[in-house]
């Protein structure tokens, strides 16, 4: 069974420009969550989709936006980029909803930097 | 809210020793609590988790987990490092599921 994709591996982006972030979850899973990694502020919880709904959220400002589509696919967007967005995006999927007992396979992360 | 606290950021064993990563955690109810290691340029992968029962927990690679309630603690250890374990390792707490706090990771070198 393949992992967890993520697309594009690495990007380059200045600030002020948007950026979309693609992830394909393990097939059969249904949660999609999302996750930034920084030097500074670690590993923190963006967002988490379960069947093309939103059901949970984390502290950050409304740049960040996300959705998923029918097939669970996830896609992650950052709109108005600034030097502080510059991090290592995780994607996870679970077969189960957040709430409930599961484990969350990660992808390999996409790197994106702003200049 | 919910925290986790890894007190050691950086951590040297020699290869054939034992090993025990600190993690403390903070949650108001029964917590979900997780560990996960992450090579250089992957993603996470879980070692193990405790969601309730025996608060001795076994997982992937050798490694272990002792669920402490009156110490609020999810320590990580294994009997005999292997140099392919080096890496960074990060405990994280959960209500359930898939929305996790993660503590600031503890960075794992092994000495041949």
């Amino acid at each position: 069974k393949a992992g967890v994709t993520q697309t594009p591996r690495y990007l380059i982006k200045t600030r002020g420009q948007q950026v979309t972030l693609s992830c394909s979850p393990i097939s059969g899973h249904r949660s999609v969550s999302w996750y930034q990694q920084t030097p500074g502020q670690g590993l923190q919880f963006l967002f988490e989709y379960f069947s093309e709904t939103q059901r949970n959220k984390g502290n950050f400002p409304g740049r960040f936006s996300g959705r998923q589509f029918s097939n669970s696919r996830s896609e992650m967007n950052v709109s108005t980029l600034e030097l502080g967005d510059s991090a290592l995006y995780l994607c996870a999927s679970s077969f189960l909803a957040g709430g409930a007992q599961g484990e969350q396979f990660f992808g390999p992360g996409t790197r994106l930097t702003v200049l | 809210a919910q925290s986790v606290t890894q007190p050691d950021i950086h951590i040297t064993v020699s290869e054939g020793a034992s090993l025990e990563l600190r993690c403390n955690y903070s949650y108001g109810a029964t917590p979900y609590l997780f560990w996960y290691v992450q090579s250089p340029g992957q993603g996470l992968q879980l070692l193990l988790k405790y969601f309730s029962g025996d608060t001795l927990v076994q997982g992937i690679k050798g490694f272990e987990a002792e669920f402490k309630r009156s110490q609020s603690s999810f320590n990580l250890r294994k009997p005999s490092v292997h140099w392919s374990d080096a890496a960074e390792y990060f405990c994280a707490v959960g209500p359930g599921g898939n929305k996790l706090t993660f503590g600031t990771g503890t960075q794992l070198k092994v000495e041949l």
